[in-house]
Formats: C-alpha cells, structure tokens, sequence
C-alpha cells in the first residue's frame, strides 16, 4: 500500500523559499503523476502542481512564477519550492498521487499534510 | 479557472438522515473529471468519489454521487457519526484542477 510522508521546515522567513519533500513508500514513483496540494489554516484546498516520474511538470498560474516541482525517482521523491514567500503562503502542504500515465486524475492517497508558517 | 461553488456551506443534520451535496462549475465538467474528498479535523483529506459517482476503494455505499454538466451532488444516505466533517468536490479535467471551498456536515 502506497504511503507519502512530507518532510522540511515548518518555519520559514518571509522573502525567503519553502522546500518541501514527499517521500513515497510501498509503491514506485515510476508511471505516476505527482502534485502539491495546500490549505491555510481553516480555509480550503489549492493545487500548486504536478509532476510525472519522467520530470515533466505543470503549475498552477496563481503560483506559477514562484514554485518549482522537481523528482528523484532513485530515492522515490518529489520536491517543491515555493520562492519569495509571505505570510499568505502559511498553510499545511499535502503531497498527493494523482494518475498512472494520465494527469487526469484524482488525488489518492494523499500524505498527511505538513504545516509551515512564513514569519520572522 | 473552472469555479466550483458548494452548497450549502455548512449543513446541520442528526444521524441517520440524509445529506445532500450541491457542487456547481462554471463551465461544464466532463463527468469523468469530478472527485469528492472527506476531511476530518487534523487529517488529510481522503478520495471518497472519482469520475462523479465511482465509489474509492473502501467507501461505503452509503455514499454516492451524480450529476453531469455543471451540477454535482453528493448524498449520503445515512449519516453516521464518523460522517460529519468537510467535503470538497474537486475536477480533475482542464488545469487548473481546482476544488469547491467545502460544506461541513454537522450534527445537529
């Protein structure tokens, strides 16, 4: 059974850039759609981007000019970094699987979030 | 940007009735491209719905969806008391994939 366990600071300075990683167990990377959910404490869900196993990518336009989504498929994980940050990018970040050989696809399973606050 | 808008936003019911979901596009949706998703308070959310009505692996079948076009539902027949959290529709078509900004289910 696929697992995704997020990994990074859960404090970042603003101006400076968030870097996350999710690692994936149980099942390989290969073949998969990967993506970068978050959510602001108490508010809803925003998908931020994907990445297929072969290190093609597709970002959100509202964050497109910030975030970078890279894969390591030796060591079975993707990485996103989100740069110039504020206050506003505060949220828990969740890693998710999306489709076998298809970006058309759900999100499951899903990691089980990391919280990271932008302040000084 | 497809905008899914749910409703109600939040809805107060007691075990065992039914709940009704509402999640609407603003431009039509391809059924094979809607998911619904449980979040409980701490968790992560969880894949409930895929293709608008094709229950996930485990779901009860107290839960079901339709719709097509721009209108989707989400029912749960019964509710149990694990049932009561958020949900979230979400399409999966046109990128950007967006979600619904959520109803809460909660006891009354």
């Amino acid at each position: 059974q696929v697992q995704l366990q997020e990994s990074g600071p859960g404090l970042v300075e603003p101006s400076e850039t968030l870097s996350l990683t999710c690692t994936v167990s149980g099942d390989s990377i290969s073949n998969y759609y990967w993506s970068w959910i978050r959510q602001p404490p108490g508010k809803g869900l925003e998908w931020i981007g994907f990445i297929y196993y072969s290190g093609s990518t597709n970002y959100n336009p509202s964050l497109k000019s910030r975030v970078t989504i890279s894969v390591d498929t030796s060591k079975r994980q993707f990485s996103l970094k989100l740069s110039s940050v504020t206050a506003a990018d505060t949220a828990f970040y969740y890693c998710a699987r999306g489709g076998w050989r298809t970006s058309y696809n759900w999100f499951d399973p899903w990691g089980q979030g990391i919280l990271v606050t932008v302040s000084s | 940007e497809i905008v899914l808008t749910q409703s109600p936003g939040t809805v107060s019911l007691s075990p065992g009735e039914r709940a009704t979901l509402s999640c609407r596009a603003s431009q039509t949706i391809s059924s094979s491209y809607l998911a619904w998703y449980q979040q409980k308070p701490g968790q992560a959310p969880r894949l409930l719905i895929y293709g608008t009505s094709n229950r996930a692996t485990g779901i009860p079948d107290r839960f079901s969806g339709s719709g097509s076009g721009t209108d989707f539902t989400l029912t749960i027949s019964r509710l149990e008391p694990e049932d009561f959290a958020v949900y979230y529709c979400q399409h999966y078509g046109t990128s950007p994939w967006t979600f619904g900004q959520g109803t809460k289910v909660e006891i009354k």
